[in-house]
């Protein structure tokens, strides 16, 4: 069973500032995912990646599968960025397993 | 292009009764899978189901859940004679089936229980 480890837990920072969070998993995978759900809301994929990099918009996603661990940056934040950032692995065809998510805040 | 719909956005019940929540994938996919969300805890995997068939129900409780997908219509998440601890947010999601393609998730129903 795969172990899904997130940090930081929680994250508060200034509008404009560079934003990192990390993911790292114990077993092998096909595919991470990166999710954003805003308070009482849906859920949003934001990348599906199996190796590399990934960029859309402000957002970049990068994996290293040999060190088991991917990361999701945000580039000029902004409080609309305000929202939980979820890691979850698994293929295309199987149920995701999930990390417990990070919430994040960006103060104006 | 219609998203992965769920129905109801909410649900309230009382202990005992029957709760049924609704999935309608996005057009073109076969494969659905339900994931609880229970207060301040992450997302867990359910189960996982083709058209006609579960094939992994791994994650659902042993007693009082039950899921379809069938032939025609939507998905069905049927949980019996509702407890308290049943409270949470369900969402469903879906996608081809194919290892390359991300899973496209509703906006989740939330279930109250009274």
């Amino acid at each position: 069973k795969n172990e899904v480890e997130q940090s930081p837990q929680n994250l508060t920072a200034q509008e404009g500032e560079f934003i990192t969070i990390n993911c790292s998993y114990s077993v092998g995978i096909s595919a991470l995912h990166w999710l954003q759900q805003h308070p009482g809301g849906g859920i949003v994929s934001l990348f599906m990646l199996s190796s590399g990099k990934k960029k859309h918009g402000r957002l970049i996603a990068t994996i290293n599968i040999q060190e088991k661990h991917s990361s999701l940056h945000i580039t000029a934040s902004h409080p609309r960025d305000s929202a939980v950032y979820i890691c979850a692995v698994g293929g295309g065809a199987d149920g995701l397993t999930f990390g417990k998510g990070t919430h994040l805040i960006i103060q104006p | 292009n219609a998203g992965v719909m769920q129905n109801p956005r909410h649900l309230v019940r009382r202990r005992g009764q029957e709760a049924r929540l609704r999935c309608s994938p996005m057009k073109g996919h076969s494969h659905v899978y339900w994931y609880r969300q229970l207060p301040e805890e992450g997302l867990k995997f359910m189960v996982y189901l083709q058209k006609e068939n579960i094939i992994d129900e791994s994650g659902m409780p042993k007693e009082r859940f039950s899921a379809e997908f069938p032939k025609e219509g939507p998905s069905i998440l049927r949980i019996q004679q509702v407890v308290r601890g049943d409270s949470a947010a369900y969402f469903c999601a879906s996608s081809p089936g194919r290892s390359n393609q991300p899973q496209h998730f509703g906006d989740g129903t939330r279930l109250s229980i009274l």
